[in-house]
């Protein structure tokens, strides 16, 4: 099976502009969570989408966005961008629902001058 | 609040020899856990998991074991390969809320020739 992958792989963006972000989940994974990673916060968790519904959310605001189609496929938003999202957003995806483990993608480094 | 934690932030060890990578965390709920290895600007690569009814999970050169009592995980490489030479990170979830891993801070790993 083809694994996990995100478009674009990077992205230069200016301060308050807006960008989506696209993952496409291994086939037959219905669980699509979304990561972003910073030098100074780690690996932390932005929300997951199972079945077109979101699940859960983590602690960012607002601007971060995302929804998921019928295919599994995901999409995330970042509107009114800020320096410090500047990071490398990572998508993963499962199965299904217990103790399943999530495969990621290689990411797409968003860069915000 | 730091909820997984890797108290070491790098670790040099000789090829051949036994890596040992150290996890603690402070939530009692966990009860799924994972180690990723991740290169710069890449997606984290899935090594192993352990549930917590368990308290010890082998693959290959990879052996991760659970004390759920000091609420502390380790993976073991034995030998240990210049390839294995990467960020690894633990991660944990619960049931109910599989979608949602939290990280560690990560541990830089260096095996020298």
């Amino acid at each position: 099976k083809a694994g996990v992958t995100q478009t674009p792989r990077y992205l230069i963006k200016t301060r308050g502009q807006q960008v989506t972000l696209s993952c496409s989940p291994i086939s037959g994974h219905r669980s699509v969570s979304w990561y972003q990673q910073t030098p100074g916060q780690g690996l932390q968790f932005l929300f997951e989408y199972f079945s077109e519904t979101q699940r859960n959310k983590g602690n960012f605001p607002g601007r971060f966005s995302g929804r998921q189609f019928s295919n599994s496929r995901s999409e995330m938003n970042v509107s009114t961008l800020e320096l410090g999202d500047s990071a490398l957003y990572l998508c993963a995806s499962s199965e299904r629902d217990y103790q399943e483990t999530q495969y990621f993608g290689p990411g797409t480094r968003l860069l915000v001058l | 609040d730091q909820q997984v934690k890797q108290n070491s932030p790098s670790l040099s060890v000789q090829e051949g020899r036994i890596s040992i990578l150290n996890c603690d965390y402070t939530n009692s709920m966990f009860d799924y856990f994972l180690w990723y290895k991740k290169y710069p600007a890449e997606g984290p690569t899935f090594l192993i998991s352990i549930s917590s009814i368990k308290d010890k999970n082998e693959d290959g050169r990879f052996t991760v074991f659970l004390n759920k009592s000091a609420k502390h995980l380790s993976l073991h490489i034995v030998p240990s390969q210049p390839g294995d030479s990467a960020v690894y990170f633990c991660a944990a979830s619960f049931s109910g809320n599989t979608g949602k891993l939290i990280f560690g801070q990560g541990t830089t790993l260096q095996v020298k020739p």
